[in-house]
């Protein structure tokens, strides 16, 4: 399987601040990386699919990059209610597709 | 817009089948592929399998031997077992729909707690 690796697994930060969240893959997955953000007690929202393109709907302050194993995803400028937990997942394997263990981002 | 709605039982016995329901509104179950996956309590989220009415499924390798995925299209639902659960399937459940194995819309979730 693919591993993904989250980095940090935890950050606090402000309103206003710019955020950045690390995602890595075990293994070349090109641009097969989709990103998500969890509130508790909520459903899982499609925020960024094939690593870059941004879900109709979604925030403009929202953005990521990467390809390869390296993937970045970008909060340019925290809003009250981005305070959640993001996952990425690859979506290169499609027989075993795997998610990322989660950054959560709390409020400083 | 597509809607999705996990369904079933709160509580399972271990040794038994965990059986869920996801129904569809706003959409054709015969469209699309259909997927769910679990987040076990303080752990990440884990993909359990997909389907699709041309009949393509796919199983998470590590559950392959204990897990069948299968729709209903006269009830625009699909539906998940998992046999001979034990603790480690304590999770909460979600269904999503998938477009290029990405995941878009899910449904809210249903917790499922293995317990004698």
């Amino acid at each position: 399987d693919i591993q993904m690796t989250q980095s940090p697994s935890s950050l606090s930060a402000s309103v206003g601040d710019k955020v950045t969240i690390t995602c890595r893959a075990s293994q070349i997955i090109d641009n097969y990386l989709n990103w998500y953000q969890h509130e508790p007690g909520k459903a899982p929202k499609l925020l960024i699919y094939s690593a870059s393109t941004l879900r109709a709907g979604v925030p403009s302050r929202f953005s990521g990059s990467g390809s390869g194993t390296h993937f970045t995803l970008t909060i340019s400028s925290l809003q009250p209610e981005d305070f959640a937990t993001y996952y990425c997942q690859q979506s290169k394997d499609t027989l075993a597709l795997t998610f990322g263990g989660g950054t959560k981002v709390d409020i400083k | 817009q597509v809607q999705l709605q996990e369904s079933g039982p709160g509580v399972v016995k271990p040794s038994e089948t965990l059986s869920l329901t996801c129904t569809v509104t706003g959409g054709s179950i015969s469209s699309y592929y259909w997927t769910w996956i679990r987040q076990s309590p303080g752990k990440g989220l884990e993909w359990i399998a997909y389907t699709s009415k041309i009949g393509s499924t796919k199983y998470n390798p590590s559950l392959k031997s204990r897990v069948t995925i299968s729709l209903d299209p006269s009830r625009n639902q699909f539906l998940l077992n998992l046999t001979s659960v034990t603790a480690a399937d304590t999770a909460v459940y979600y269904c999503a729909k998938s477009t290029s194995y990405s995941f878009d819309p899910w449904g809210p979730g249903t917790l499922v707690t293995v317990s004698s």
